[in-house]
């Protein structure tokens, strides 16, 4: 089975704090997403990967980096985190253009900013 | 940008009865998808349907598919408790997906 996991499950920051978000996936999936989820928005995308090195911008990708050094690895990089910035985080894999279209999520990290 | 927009917003429903959920969408797909997340947690692939497809089943799951309305349902069978949980449609379109808000259900025993 596909795994996708991520570094905390709760995390509580302080306003201006740099943020590290991980996510590692174990099935060598090429594509990789970060989410944002929010109460009345649904998940909106901040960034995604289709390679190593690689990265685009979602539709919310403002206050935000990534980082993909390796293929398994998907980092979300809050450089000044914020107090909007409090949300639920999702990251998520897919295959190549030759595999299955369906994501991968792991369990996601609640992020509180104070 | 978000592209699924489910209806209605939440669903109560007795253990046994049928959950319907439906959603609409603005632009071409390849594919649309129906995902479903227990509270606090990640999301889970259900089904998909491939933009050439009318309908498709998987247990006591029915999807939907009309192009020409760009609308998708959901059914879900002889609900469980264990089907409580909230149902999001996306659709897939330039490798990326688009998630509609959410429906949430819940099944009472």
């Amino acid at each position: 089975d596909v795994k996708v996991t991520q570094s905390s499950r709760y995390l509580v920051k302080r306003t201006g704090e740099k943020v590290f978000l991980e996510c590692v996936q174990d099935m060598d999936h090429e594509n990789m997403f970060w989410y944002r989820q929010d109460p009345g928005l649904g998940l909106r995308l901040i960034y995604f990967s289709y390679d190593v090195k690689m990265k685009e911008k979602g539709d919310i990708p403002e206050g935000y980096s990534v980082s993909r050094e390796k293929k398994e690895r998907f980092s979300l990089i809050l450089e000044s985190a914020s107090t909007n910035q409090t949300s639920m985080y999702l990251c998520a894999s897919r295959p190549g253009a030759s595999g299955s279209n369906e994501q991968f999520f792991g369990p996601g990290t609640r992020l509180t900013v104070l | 940008s978000q592209q699924g927009e489910e209806d209605p917003q939440a669903l109560s429903i007795q253990e046994g009865e049928n959950a319907t959920m439906n959603c609409s969408y603005k632009t071409s797909i390849n594919n649309l998808q129906w995902y479903r997340q227990n509270s606090g947690r990640g999301l889970v692939h259900l089904i998909l349907i491939r933009s050439n497809e009318r309908e498709k089943h998987s247990g006591r799951l029915r999807v939907t598919l009309d192009t020409s309305k760009k609308s998708s349902s959901l059914l879900i069978t002889a609900s469980r408790a264990a089907d409580t949980a909230s149902y999001f449609c996306a659709t897939d379109a330039d490798n990326r997906l688009a998630f509609g808000k959410g429906n949430q259900v819940v099944v009472i025993p």
